[in-house]
């Protein structure tokens, strides 16, 4: 079945030691997106990547970075976790807009859960 | 800028009834999607329903369904026969659909926390 798919499931860090989240579809999605969610919250997007531009939100932290390499991957990097980081971490995807479509709904993988010691 | 509020933290439902989730909404757009998704203690993100601002029919998946108000911008869930499997968070989400690039976030409401009592 296609879908979203996030590696590891559980990921445990050092305080300040850098650490890099996965994330690969299987749908042919041309726009992938990266969410945060803190417990109880609802989902907040960090950014995401329409094609290979790249989309950030105004309030992510510089700590937090993003890479695409193909269609099929996309990276989380957060450079130096900070406590406030521990975090469910949500990949998403979606298609693109072209001619005579609409692109709408985002299709979740099943999540990353960051623990910084 | 949208917003999406969900005025009811929590609710619950006996086995075999039905409820009713509330969600209001602010936009100054016309063209625009609207989403439910549930999200069970796995955290996984599912979809649950969605409707098209532009669509005048209220969306239904089985016993899930809408009732789409676009002049009162509220777009509430209604859940039938409920089973035990439906107890989850449940988000209420808005998509712009004007714009591709900027139009590509998802607002979403705070959620609304459903219990299911056999």
């Amino acid at each position: 079945d296609a879908m979203v798919i996030q590696n590891p499931r559980y990921q445990v860090t050092q305080f300040g030691k850098p650490v890099t989240l996965s994330c690969s579809q299987t749908l042919n999605h041309n726009v992938m997106y990266w969410y945060q969610q803190k417990s109880s919250q609802a989902p907040k997007l960090l950014f995401h990547y329409y094609d290979k531009d790249f989309n950030n939100e105004a309030d992510t932290p510089d700590n937090f970075q993003s890479r695409r390499p193909n269609t099929s991957f996309c990276f989380l990097d957060i450079r130096s976790p900070g406590l406030g980081d521990a975090a469910m971490y949500l990949c998403a995807t979606s298609r693109k807009r072209t001619s005579g479509t609409r692109t709408d709904t985002q299709y979740f993988g099943p999540g990353t859960r960051l623990t910084v010691l | 800028a949208q917003t999406v509020t969900q005025s009811q933290p929590e609710m619950s439902v006996q086995e075999a009834e039905t409820v009713t989730l509330s969600c209001t909404y602010d936009t100054s757009e016309s063209d625009y999607y609207l989403f439910w998704y549930k999200q069970p203690p796995s955290r996984q993100m599912i979809l649950v329903i969605r409707q098209e601002a532009y669509k005048q029919q209220n969306a239904t998946e089985n016993r899930f369904s809408v009732n789409f108000q676009k002049a009162a911008k509220s777009f509430s869930l209604k859940i039938s026969d409920s089973q035990l499997g439906d107890a989850a968070m449940y988000f209420c989400a808005y998509r712009s659909a004007e714009k591709e690039t900027s139009g590509s976030r998802l607002t979403f409401g705070e959620g609304t926390q459903l219990t299911v009592n056999p």
